[in-house]
């Protein structure tokens, strides 16, 4: 089955304490992409990937980094955390391309204390 | 930064309703998405639409691109109470740009 997975999909943490969250996608997509959702604010790109070493910043990536050491695999890292980054994130991937379909994961809420 | 603005935000109607939301920006994009997001799970992509003027039709949704290709709306006929949920519009830019408007909650009660 085509999917995107993220784990975990719920993590409560502490201010500083570094945390990953990752996702990992089977169909072989170059593009993938990392999103926070808050209320009234919709989605917001955090990070993309288009290919494996090829990253950049989205629209709100302070206090976050990313890799892509493998195509399939684009972790989400939170070197020290703030109660502000806690949100419901979304990873996605999808073929190159702005009007290619983009499949997102079941998403990552993560609170932090 | 491209920006898309959803309307309305919020939506609650009865079983059997029409209604019609909207998805407008002042820049022009390639291409124009909409998703539906349920609680628990991301969005799913319901249609694309690429030209300036195109209707799409998913039975009872029909989705339509502004012929300056700078809005969207989508209508939907006879809402049920399985249309429920997050609607979000999506702007394809230059490059892989893709810009998230802020998404209308609609509720059909039944």
């Amino acid at each position: 089955e085509a999917q995107v997975t993220q784990n975990p999909r719920y993590l409560i943490t502490v201010t500083g304490k570094k945390l990953t969250v990752t996702c990992s996608q089977n169909m072989n997509h170059e593009y993938m992409s990392w999103y926070r959702q808050d209320p009234g604010l919709g989605l917001r790109q955090i990070y993309y990937s288009m290919n494996v070493e090829v990253t950049d910043k989205g629209d709100v990536p302070e206090g976050y980094k990313v890799s892509r050491k493998e195509k399939r695999n684009f972790p989400l890292i939170l070197e020290s955390p703030s109660p502000n980054q806690t949100s419901l994130y979304f990873c996605a991937s999808r073929m190159l391309g702005g009007a290619n379909e983009q499949f997102f994961g079941p998403g990552t809420r993560l609170t932090v204390l | 930064t491209q920006l898309l603005e959803q309307s309305p935000q919020f939506l609650s109607i009865q079983e059997g309703e029409n209604l019609t939301v909207y998805c407008n920006s002042s820049s022009v994009f390639s291409s124009l998405q909409w998703y539906r997001q349920e609680p628990g799970e991301g969005p799913v992509l319901l249609v694309t639409v690429v030209t300036g003027g195109e209707v799409k039709k998913l039975k009872r949704l029909t989705f339509q691109f502004g012929d300056a290709r700078k809005d969207s709306s989508l209508h939907i006929t006879a809402a049920q109470p399985g249309d429920t949920g997050l609607y979000l519009c999506a702007g394809g830019g230059a490059g892989n740009m893709l810009t998230f408007g802020g998404g209308t909650r609609l509720m059909v009660k039944p």
